[in-house]
């Protein structure tokens, strides 16, 4: 178990630049989950991923916010035309749905955007 | 919808200290319980849970009970160290973990030797 990891640790860009993350869950879970954490605030919901279908993406918070799980292993989430309020921590968490129960979300160290 | 509430921090307690932070959720049905943690530096790990009323869920000397009637999962520890100095979140989700977790806003504690 090597855990979920995401990169880029941090990234900082200007104002209107696309950015991409990456998050590579726990191996043998089916289930990938984003979160945007602002300071001084909990992780807030923005979409998940069983295998390669995307259950929900209501919560992402604008049409610039797309996500993508290809082949149902690792995940990307691309913000476009950032904008100051963009500025967070983006979460990934990971999850093993197997024989209909839902086991706990293990989380990434986060990738923490700034915009310049 | 659904919604968590914590006690602001920061907390700071004396090592050996008795620790309780509250949390009081407002949902409708009855949800799964969760108490994550944040070292410094680190990303959330989950401490412990509880999935249906009047479940205890314990770990690391911390526990937490899931009361339907006050609405609430309050932690607390009997005796916390400097190594316990974290954030601590309350959340909660309606299927044992496997979909949204809504997180409270986090509450910071601080141990002093």
């Amino acid at each position: 178990d090597t855990g979920v990891s995401q990169d880029p640790r941090h990234k900082i860009t200007k104002r209107g630049q696309n950015v991409t993350f990456r998050c590579d869950p726990i191996s043998e879970h089916n289930r990938l989950y984003w979160y945007r954490q602002t300071l001084g605030q909990g992780p807030e919901f923005l979409t998940y991923f069983q295998n390669e279908a995307q259950l929900e993406k209501s919560r992402l918070l604008s049409d610039r916010f797309s996500a993508e799980r290809p082949k149902g292993s690792f995940s990307t989430l691309e913000i476009q035309r950032t904008e100051q309020g963009d500025s967070a921590m983006y979460l990934c968490a990971s999850s093993d749905r197997g024989q209909g129960v839902d086991q706990p979300q293990h989380f990434g160290d986060g990738t923490r955007l700034s915009i310049l | 919808g659904d919604s968590v509430t914590q006690m602001e921090g920061p907390v700071t307690l004396s090592e050996e200290a008795f620790l309780t932070i509250n949390c009081t959720y407002t949902a409708t049905g009855y949800p799964s319980l969760f108490w994550y943690v944040q070292y410094p530096g680190e990303g959330l790990q989950l401490l412990l849970k509880a999935t249906k009323a009047d479940d205890k869920g314990s770990n690391k000397g911390f526990e937490a009970t899931y009361r339907k009637e006050t609405t609430s999962f309050h932690l607390e520890k009997g005796s916390v160290q400097v190594s316990d100095s974290a954030v601590y979140f309350c959340a909660l989700d309606f299927t044992g973990g496997g979909n949204k977790l809504t997180f409270g806003t986090g509450t910071q504690l601080k141990v002093e030797l």
